[in-house]
């Protein structure tokens, strides 16, 4: 069954410090998202992508957060001049497009800790 | 504010037993509702999706059901069994782009 993949599984960083996530969506899927997790917290929606551009974001997603979709098969998510508290699980997550009523299909998701 | 709470947050059972873990959610204007699970440190992986027409969907042990008017869904496991231990997760579509997730039951099957 195809799956949703995410790079690197865990990625350590220093405060201040750039950091890119990387994710490639189910082949057929044209609905792109990013969740973050904070350890014993919810899951929270950051972003959606949908034909190249942000669809909605949450507060969360500021100015430190963007998202591209370079080649038509990676999804990225850079953070900028990470601070402590952007420690999380972040989730990427793709949906093919039926009329909204496709489930959400997630990857194994990148642990990022800041230093 | 759209907003999804699960209940209980915790929950132990002896293997064998049916249970049901409740999802309630604020604005009835859904689009449609989905259940997760997650294991410790893994990702979430999708169980059931419920349109917002439909009143429960089955998969194996597992029902879910809707009532999008009392704003509120169930899930139903049959016959527990060890490896149902998992944390399960209740969201919801209020728009196409956005899914909003609960705080989730974590669920402990003893053998």
């Amino acid at each position: 069954e195809p799956e949703v993949t995410q790079t690197p599984s865990h990625q350590v960083t220093q405060m201040g410090q750039e950091v890119i996530l990387r994710c490639v969506p189910i082949s057929n899927h044209l609905y792109f998202y990013w969740y973050r997790q904070i350890l014993g917290q919810k899951v929270e929606f950051l972003v959606s992508f949908y034909n190249n551009e942000i669809s909605e974001k949450s507060e969360i997603f500021d100015d430190q957060f963007s998202v591209e979709r370079p080649d038509g098969s990676n999804f990225t998510l850079k953070i900028r001049s990470t601070k402590l508290e952007d420690s999380a699980m972040y989730f990427c997550a793709s949906r093919s497009n039926t009329g909204g009523s496709s489930p959400l299909h997630f990857g194994n998701g990148t642990r990022l800790t800041v230093t | 504010k759209q907003e999804v709470t699960q209940i209980p947050a915790a929950l132990s059972v002896p293997e064998g037993e049916n249970l049901v873990l409740n999802c309630s959610f604020t604005d009835s204007a859904i689009y449609n509702l989905q259940w997760f699970r997650q294991d410790p440190g893994k990702g979430l992986t999708s169980l059931l999706l419920i349109q917002s027409s439909q009143r429960e969907q089955t998969s194996g042990r597992l029902n879910a059901s809707l009532d999008k008017s009392s704003g509120r869904s169930t899930l139903y496991i049959a016959a527990s069994q060890p490896g149902d231990s998992a944390t399960y997760l209740c969201a919801v579509w209020w728009s196409s782009y956005k899914l909003i997730f609960g705080s989730g039951t974590r669920l402990l099957v003893r053998p």
